[in-house]
């Protein structure tokens, strides 16, 4: 069964620290995403990657940044959490192979509350 | 910049009736895919239904239908015979041919089966 798991469902963090949501996908897909989820708003992309070490920026990459050291793997780092992040956050996968057809396969999702 | 646009944020259908929910889409692309998923309140998206633009006809899946208008630039989703399973938040989403990799969702419509 394919899957894309994040490394935790809640997370409570305070104003100013740096947070980590880990995305690991086990379908040996080129490109991952991170997507935030707020209710009116839809999903935004804040970044994709279509290749190891490589990253673009979405529709809201401020404040946040990506790292890809390996092909499973897609890191979604929040430097000094704000409360205006506190948010659904999505990883999502898909193959490059599968072009502009292929679906995403998204995460289970991560809530982060800033206090 | 391709754009998504969910006007209904919430619907309303009766049992085992027929409720359509609209997505209207901006690209200068020729080539495109659209998509709709679902969120059900656990959290996670479920891929339902794709249409290329350069298909010709109307995608079906099950109880799912793609009413595909590219002249009038919609993509609305079709539920016949709806169940109480069905409720859930509906997202319309597109992917720009050019460009494979990153796909842009629309706000959601948020639907209820009323027994």
């Amino acid at each position: 069964d394919v899957k894309v798991t994040q490394s935790s469902r809640y997370l409570v963090k305070r104003t100013g620290e740096k947070v980590f949501l880990e995305c690991v996908q086990d379908m040996d897909h080129e490109n991952m995403f991170w997507y935030r989820q707020d209710p009116g708003l839809g999903l935004r992309l804040i970044y994709f990657s279509y290749d190891v070490k490589m990253k673009e920026k979405g529709d809201i990459p401020e404040g946040y940044s990506v790292s890809r050291e390996k092909k499973e793997r897609f890191s979604l780092i929040l430097e000094s959490a704000s409360t205006n992040q506190t948010s659904m956050y999505l990883c999502a996968s898909s193959s490059r192979l599968a072009g502009a057809t292929g679906e995403l396969f998204f995460g289970e999702g991560s809530r982060l509350t800033v206090l | 910049a391709q754009k998504i646009t969910q006007t209904q944020p919430g619907m309303f259908v009766q049992e085992k009736e027929a409720v359509t929910l609209d997505c209207t889409y901006d690209t200068s692309d020729p080539s495109y895919g659209l998509f709709w998923y679902k969120q059900p309140s656990s959290g996670e998206m479920i891929f339902l239904i794709y249409q290329g633009s350069y298909d010709q006809q109307n995608a079906t899946e099950g109880r799912y239908s793609l009413n595909f208008q590219k002249a009038r630039k919609s993509a609305n989703l079709v539920i016949s015979a709806s169940q109480l399973g069905d409720s859930a938040m509906y997202f319309c989403a597109m992917r720009e041919g050019g460009n494979n990799n990153d796909m842009r969702f629309g706000a959601g419509t948020r639907l209820t089966v009323k027994p």
